[in-house]
């Protein structure tokens, strides 16, 4: 059964860091890893698609790693900024199947 | 506005009664996914539709929960008896096989249920 696991759960940085958002899961036979964002109360932002035959993938001051192999993904944010705080999920879709399985997400808090 | 849409955005209801909410896709995607989502948790997959078949159901969607995609277009959830444990965000979600390996999820705004 896969389980994705987000590691930190919370963090909280000064404005102007880069960080890490990692997401890791047990099974490695993925098709796709998508990573979201989500503010309190609302729905799921698509940040970053990463088909499983890639290995990252850019958007802005994001960019997003897939280790299939170690069954790891990280999101990179460059020069944070408080408009960039909001829990972060990752899920991942299996060979076969179309759903997604989600991690319990990373909230993250940039000060201003 | 072309994203997905659903209706309603908020529904508090009492515990027994039947609710029923409604998902409008992306127009041309013929993927529609159904997930539940409770405080602090991540999403967690209730069904999908390709086109009008509902192709997968998750355990979570116990006898009580029914959906339904006519004519491959909107889609409704339906809760009936409704329970205290059904309070939570219902999200939508659609995407389309552009290309092999794509099919990135697009998700609604979300209904907030609350069972009092």
């Amino acid at each position: 059964k896969q389980e994705v696991t987000q590691i930190p759960a919370a963090l909280s940085v000064p404005e102007g860091e880069n960080l890490v958002l990692n997401c890791s899961f047990t099974d490695s036979a993925i098709y796709n890893l998508q990573w979201f964002r989500q503010d309190p109360g609302k729905g799921l932002t698509s940040l970053l698609l990463i088909q499983s035959s890639q290995r990252e993938q850019t958007s802005g001051r994001l960019n997003a790693s897939l280790d299939k192999s170690s069954g790891r993904s990280t999101l990179y944010i460059a020069a944070s900024q408080p408009g960039d705080s909001a829990t972060y999920l990752c899920a991942v879709s299996a060979s076969g199947t179309y759903k997604y399985i989600f991690g319990t997400g990373t909230r993250l808090k940039v000060l201003a | 506005d072309t994203g997905v849409s659903q209706d309603p955005r908020h529904k508090i209801t009492k515990r027994g009664q039947n609710v029923t909410f409604r998902c409008d896709p992306i127009s041309e995607h013929n993927r529609l996914y159904w997930y539940r989502q409770t405080l602090g948790q991540g999403p967690e997959f209730l069904t999908y539709f390709q086109n009008e078949a509902q192709l997968e159901k998750s355990r979570l969607l116990s006898d009580r929960f029914s959906a339904e995609r006519p004519k491959g277009s909107f889609s409704t959830l339906e809760i009936q008896r409704t329970e205290q444990g059904d309070s939570a965000m219902y999200l939508c979600a659609s995407s389309q096989n552009r290309e092999p390996g794509s099919y990135e999820q697009y998700f609604g705004p979300g209904t907030r249920l609350t069972v009092t």
